[in-house]
């Protein structure tokens, strides 16, 4: 089985930049989530979907963040303008329909670093 | 609201040595609790879990036990091998925040 597959894996831009990351999950996981993992601190939840419609944005910073997930499946998110505080690793996580158990698979991450 | 305490690394271990990491947390509600682990260059992967007081989850030699009295979690392994060097994330959920709140993260290193 394939599992959460993420792409950039690494991107280095200049403050005021744009970003765009992408996440395609395990084939049936309704629900993704793309997580901000800062060094030395725990992930954070960016954004979760539910299909295609938006379960919780609420620690999205929505002057610069955005993301879809447009055919209920791959998801985009994206950043503009970029911060240095940006820098960070962007996780998507996928799980399956259903009950919020906890149980997330991860993609590898794309790691930003902005100068 | 909803917290995850955990201690502190880098944790050096030799090979074969008893591990504990400790886990500690804030809830409303009751929580369902994991650790998750990082190896290096991979992404974050579920290591165990236990949904409610008492219970123990447990897998590849990995423990750790439910207690709602200390609010605690914490993982042992009896005898920690190289290949057991990664970061581990101690993290809950409940019904009501639906959403994994983790810990920082404690970052295991085994020698020979």
């Amino acid at each position: 089985e394939a599992g959460v597959a993420q792409s950039p894996r690494y991107k280095i831009i200049e403050k005021r930049q744009s970003v765009a990351f992408w996440c395609n999950p395990i084939s049936g996981h309704a629900t993704l989530y793309w997580y901000q993992q800062i060094l030395g601190q725990g992930p954070k939840l960016l954004i979760q979907f539910q299909n295609n419609g938006v379960v919780d944005d609420s620690q999205l910073p929505k002057d610069r963040f955005s993301a879809e997930r447009l055919k209920g499946v791959d998801s985009t998110l994206k950043i503009q303008p970029a911060k240095l505080e940006d820098s960070a690793v962007y996780l998507c996580a996928s799980s399956l329909p259903g009950l919020n158990t906890g149980e997330l698979f991860f993609g590898e991450g794309s790691r930003l670093t902005v100068l | 609201g909803n917290s995850v305490t955990q201690m502190e690394g880098p944790v050096t271990l030799s090979e074969e040595a008893f591990l504990t990491i400790n886990c500690t947390y804030t809830a409303t509600g009751y929580p369902s609790l994991f650790w998750y682990v990082q190896y290096p260059g991979e992404g974050l992967q579920l290591l165990l879990k236990a949904t409610k007081a008492d219970d123990k989850g447990s897998n590849k030699g990995f423990e750790a036990t439910y207690r709602k009295e200390t609010t605690s979690f914490h993982l042992e392994k009896g005898s920690v091998q190289v290949s057991d060097s990664a970061v581990y994330f101690c993290a809950l959920i409940t019904g009501t925040a639906s959403k994994l709140t983790f810990g920082t993260g404690t970052r295991l290193q085994v020698t020979l």
